[in-house]
């Protein structure tokens, strides 16, 4: 089966601009993720979407990230505008059941790594 | 606040070598804890999965143990060969809000 896609791979920007990530996670997953990893530490969870809905979004700094995961597959992540220490991965994942406390793996795309300048 | 801790930050060992990676977590309350791998420019991709009630798991040359009432877990990978060069992340799942806590890793490089 195909694996979570996310795209770009890469980006540059300068502080202040926007920008937008895009993540297709594998199909019929239900809950999709995003993550935040900067160098050097582990991935810091932003939001969580199950089906088309929002289950958690406590640590997303709403101020200037918002998120959609419209009908409930893909997924945007938007940073509006960009900080210098917004540097960093931006992990997608997914999981195939509902249940939070079930005990299925996360499956990870393989980033997009922002540089902001 | 869950607060997950992987000691050492980097390890360099010669091809055959067996592999020791500590984990350390605060908050014993956990409902499931992980081992993943991430190669560069990569995402994670789980190795272990080890439940709340279990002590440890194996997968081939991977062994993972669980002592949730001080808080550790610790990843064994036997003969190490350079394909396992990566960085070894720990992973604990509250059983409150079952939310992930990740820890920094375990950069691993195994010289031939």
């Amino acid at each position: 089966e195909a694996g979570v896609a996310q795209s770009p791979r890469y980006k540059i920007i300068e502080k202040r601009q926007s920008v937008a990530f895009w993540c297709n996670p594998i199909s019929g997953h239900a809950t999709l993720y995003w993550y935040q990893q900067i160098l050097g530490q582990g991935p810091k969870l932003l939001i969580q979407f199950q089906n088309n809905g929002v289950v958690d979004d406590s640590q997303l700094p709403k101020d200037r990230f918002s998120a959609e995961r419209l009908k409930g597959v893909d997924s945007t992540l938007k940073i509006q505008p960009a900080k210098l220490e917004d540097s960093a991965v931006y992990l997608c994942a997914s999981t195939l059941r509902v249940t939070p406390g079930g005990q299925e793996t996360q499956y990870f795309g393989p980033g997009t790594r922002l540089l902001v300048l | 606040k869950q607060e997950v801790t992987q000691i050492p930050a980097a390890l360099s060992v010669p091809e055959g070598e067996n592999l020791v990676l500590n984990c350390s977590f605060t908050d014993s309350a956990i409902y499931n804890l992980q081992w993943f791998r991430q190669d560069p420019g990569k995402g994670l991709t789980s190795l272990l999965l080890i439940q709340s009630s279990q002590r440890e798991q194996t997968s081939g040359r991977l062994n993972a143990s669980l002592d949730k009432s001080s808080g550790r877990s610790t990843l064994y990978i036997a003969a190490s060969q350079p394909g396992d060069s990566a960085t070894y992340l720990c992973a604990v799942k509250s059983a409150d809000d079952y939310k992930l806590s990740f820890g920094a890793g375990t950069t691993v490089t195994v010289r031939a």
